[in-house]
């Protein structure tokens, strides 16, 4: 069976363009989780939906969207890059259990 | 402020040493799990602990769940290059209609032949 999959792998963009990233959860599963890590620290919640709702949201400005599809796979927006956004964008599928939750491989992000 | 503090930060040893990392925390959780994370690679789960005083083995790989559910280790007996990596606590936090996932910074573990 298929894991999560999230694309693009990696993506370089400049200061105040946007940017989408996509992912597939794992066949089964309706919630999916959004990531930030930064080098050198732990991963910090973006945004959780579940059933196409926005489930809850972490600490990161409005520049930062998301929505998620009919077929559950999610997509995440940001808007007027900054250099700061340069990270792994990390999602993660949840099962019957909150937390049992699988991460994909990431989409590297570096705003230049 | 971390919720979750992880330590060490770093640690390097010789293959065939045992180790053990903590994560602590002034919060409960109600439950914690624990990733490993290779560069350029997402968190893979390695176990997640329920219940206060939970002992879970994985092979060579033994997790605890402190009685209070603010505490846990990872220890490791006799370690191989293989189990080199980033090892991430996180805890489950319950926020309005979601529960998410508060990690601590993370372990980095290299193993040496």
């Amino acid at each position: 069976d298929a894991g999560v999959t999230q694309s693009p792998t990696h993506l370089i963009k400049t200061r105040g363009q946007h940017v989408t990233l996509r992912c597939s959860p794992i066949s089964g599963h309706k919630s999916v989780s959004w990531y930030q890590q930064v080098l050198g620290q732990g991963p910090q919640f973006i945004f959780q939906y579940y059933e196409k709702e926005e489930r809850g949201r972490g600490n990161f400005p409005d520049r930062f969207s998301a929505r998620q599809f009919p077929n559950y796979s999610s997509e995440l927006n940001v808007n007027a890059l900054l250099l700061g956004d340069s990270a792994l964008y990390l999602c993660a599928s949840m099962g019957k259990s909150s937390y049992e939750q699988y991460f994909g491989p990431g989409t590297r992000l570096t705003v230049t | 402020t971390q919720l979750l503090e992880q330590s060490p930060q770093f640690l390097s040893i010789q293959e065939g040493e045992n180790l053990t990392v903590y994560c602590n925390s002034s919060s409960v959780f109600s439950s914690l799990q624990w990733y490993r994370q290779e560069p350029g690679e997402g968190p893979v789960l390695l176990v997640t602990v329920v219940t206060g005083g939970e002992v879970k083995k994985l092979k060579r790989l033994t997790f605890q769940f402190g009685d209070a559910r603010k505490d846990s280790s990872l220890h490791i007996t006799a370690a191989q290059p293989g189990d080199t990596g980033l090892y991430l606590c996180a805890g489950t936090k319950a926020q309005g209609g979601s529960e998410k996932l508060v990690f601590g910074k993370g372990t980095k573990l290299t193993v040496n032949p």
